[in-house]
């Protein structure tokens, strides 16, 4: 079935990296353009970053450019988001979630979406 | 302006029509989407394109866009509807989210 499976949440201090992998399975996620969305507790969901399906463009949320790096290797189906310089404003649950254009086409929904994994940013 | 306003919370009755709205400047310049997330699980596409329906989705629920409203409708609410809906739209080419309506079905 159509799968999106994240990992590599956990406690960090703030400053420091820590980098979510996203493996999907059960679709063709090579030809999906694959995004993250974060949720801090008890809040609302917040866009973060997408990449093409090609991994050719990628956007961020003025929020984390420059800290946060999108990538994806379709090779193992798999999607990252490399965090750095984490602040306690990065707690959330992180959601990787896919759109089928392939180029976060504005006709496009995001339809698949994984489990989440939580990260939280703690001194 | 990016900035979506959703109300935080709308109570209906069982087989009531529930209208939930999302506000922002020239909205219905931009496609709409609408997700519904239910406690402890994640997020599921209801609306795409202002007014289509993923495959799987019920036909009571439909979506409108214009001005600087976009509209999502369930007619003849269900409890199984109760959740929290977020409409989503672009800036430029980043998505931006509303901040969330809370559906309470009673």
């Amino acid at each position: 079935q159509v799968q999106l499976v994240e990992s590599g949440g956990g406690v960090v201090q703030p400053g420091r990296s820590l980098r979510l992998s996203c493996a999907a399975s059960g679709f063709t996620s090579s030809s999906y353009a694959m995004h993250w969305v974060r949720q801090a507790p008890g809040k609302g969901l917040e866009w973060v970053a997408v990449i093409w399906y090609d991994g050719s463009n990628k956007l961020y949320a003025d929020s984390v450019k420059g800290r946060f790096n999108i990538s994806r290797d379709n090779s193992k189906n798999t999607l990252y988001l490399q965090m750095n310089s984490l602040r306690a404003e990065d707690t959330a649950v992180y959601y990787c979630a896919g759109d089928g254009s392939g180029t976060n086409s504005h006709y496009y929904g995001m339809d698949v979406w994984g489990q989440g994994t939580t990260v939280t940013v703690f001194s | 302006s990016s900035d979506l306003t959703q109300p935080p919370s709308l109570s209906v009755s069982p087989g009531q029509t529930a209208t939930i709205t999302c506000s922002g400047d020239k909205l219905g310049d931009e496609y709409a989407c609408w997700y519904q997330q239910k406690p402890g699980q994640s997020p599921v596409l209801v609306i795409y394109q202002d007014n289509r329906r993923p495959s799987g989705i019920p036909e009571r629920f439909s979506g409108s866009n214009s001005g600087n409203t976009a509209t999502l409708t369930i007619s003849g609410t269900q409890a199984m509807d109760e959740a929290d809906y977020y409409c989503q739209t672009w800036d430029s080419n980043t998505r931006v989210f509303g901040g969330g309506t809370k559906l309470t079905v009673l």
